[in-house]
């Protein structure tokens, strides 16, 4: 059980266009769910936290029109990426807990290179 | 805001023998502290975790202790083995309050054969 899936797991794309990813709590219902990013041989960054129904925290530094978060049911949210650029390139994970347990489950990660 | 520091960033150990990462803490709210192991391009895999009303936990050949007062934890893994290899990660979390991870700068773990 606690399986989190993300899609895609690999995506190019041209700068200037916006990517969209998903992220799945496929057994469980996720009251939480968390975005990070993380660049080559570093840690794991915070992104913003997402409750279902409502707008989501964004983390000092983080620009919320640039990276939309969208926590629209208990199994699903999004990251937007708009008017992606070079420096966006990186890999996105998510996870998501299920109160009121703390544990949190991670999706497999999105690599997003941008040309 | 937490801040959460790790030391040391790389560590190589023989194999068999035992391996130590320490991490501080800044905010005394924080009362969940996992562990978690990140192969490349994979996503974190949690190992341990320890709450703060807890001093030690054991799990086979991985255990934390966890110091509220000096507001530091650690993770201890015995008898290495080279499937042990890969990036740690200790990260504090405040249930009760900002509801979120604090992740520390990692440790590259190496274990020789």
């Amino acid at each position: 059980g606690a399986v989190v899936s993300q899609h895609p797991s690999w995506v190019i794309c041209k700068s200037g266009t916006s990517v969209k990813i998903e992220c799945r709590s496929l057994d469980f219902q996720a009251t939480t769910m968390f975005w990070y990013r993380q660049f080559p041989k570093q840690s794991l960054m915070l992104m913003a936290t997402s409750n279902e129904g409502s707008k989501a925290t964004y983390e000092q530094g983080v620009e919320k029109d640039k990276f939309l978060i969208n926590h629209a049911s208990l199994t699903l949210s999004t990251l937007t990426v708009t008017s992606a650029h070079p420096e966006d390139s990186s890999f996105y994970i998510c996870s998501a807990t299920q109160a009121p347990s703390e544990t949190q489950y991670f999706g497999p990660g999105t690599r997003l290179l941008v040309l | 805001g937490e801040n959460v520091e790790q030391h040391p960033s790389t560590l190589s150990v023989q194999e068999g023998d035992s391996a130590v990462i320490k991490c501080t803490y800044s905010d005394s709210a924080s009362n969940y502290f996992p562990w978690y192991k990140q192969e490349l391009g994979k996503r974190p895999q949690l190992i341990i975790d320890i709450r703060s009303n807890v001093g030690e936990k054991k799990d086979q050949r991985i255990a934390v202790t966890l110091n509220k007062t000096a507001k530091h934890f650690s993770l201890h893994i015995t008898e290495t083995q080279p499937e042990d290899s890969a990036v740690y990660f200790c990260a504090a979390f405040d249930v009760s309050g900002t509801y979120k991870y604090i992740f520390g700068t990692g440790t590259r773990l190496k274990v020789l054969a």
